[in-house]
């Protein structure tokens, strides 16, 4: 059981070029979430999967496209990086009580 | 509106001495409450979760916490630390839906 994966670790993107970060779960859950996280911001939610065929905006969509694959995967894509969007991605997934279980992480760098 | 508060962004301590981590929430509607950790370079992992019942809640590594509706705080305690427990705790709220409401995270700094 692998639980939440991420794909690649680390990326160092140059301004305008573009990316999709990878995420799959293989522990059957229906909702998925991708997050970033910044020095003194917390975790700020991107995009959300509430079930497969459904993705909804979180707090942070602007610059980011989702795609929920099928049930086990939600991709996200950075259409043409920004310096901005340097930070840590994470993936998650929810349990049948709404606790997360997070990916490794995808530390992200545009230069 | 829902919003989670950790009251404080730092917490140093020695060794083998108790510590607490305080959370305030907010909220009008009954709450699920959780404590995540999370270690350097890495994703953050369920501590404990306090869904109903009992107040007190166990969890791993020989943590624990204590919702308490009246003063709205989920505070998170240990009695020993090891420096093996350095590392960022974040306080989360659900309330329904499909979002969980993250605080800004607490550093512990365990010092030998």
């Amino acid at each position: 059981n692998a639980g939440v994966t991420q794909t690649p670790k680390f990326q160092v993107l140059k301004t305008g070029q573009s990316m999709t970060l990878q995420c799959a779960q293989d522990m059957n859950h229906n909702s998925m979430y991708w997050y970033r996280q910044d020095p003194g911001m917390g975790l700020r939610l991107i995009y959300y999967s509430a079930s497969e065929g459904t993705t909804d905006k979180g707090e942070v969509p602007n610059g980011y496209n989702v795609s929920r694959l099928n049930k086990r995967e939600f991709s996200l894509r950075l259409e043409s990086a920004a310096p901005s969007q340097t930070s840590v991605y994470f993936c998650a997934s929810t349990g049948a009580y709404n606790e997360q279980f997070f990916g490794p992480g995808t530390r992200l760098t545009v230069l | 509106a829902q919003s989670v508060t950790q009251l404080d962004s730092q917490v140093p301590v020695f060794e083998e001495a108790p510590v607490e981590l305080r959370c305030n929430y907010s909220s009008s509607v009954s709450v699920y409450l959780f404590w995540y950790v999370q270690y350097p370079n890495q994703g953050l992992q369920l501590l404990l979760k306090y869904l109903s019942g009992s107040t007190l809640v166990k969890g791993i590594n020989g943590f624990e916490a204590e919702f308490n509706k009246s003063q709205t705080s989920f505070h998170l305690r240990k009695p020993s630390v090891h420096i093996s427990d350095t590392a960022e705790y974040f306080c989360a709220l659900y309330t329904g839906g499909f979002k969980t409401i993250f605080g800004a995270g607490t550093r512990l700094f365990v010092k030998a």
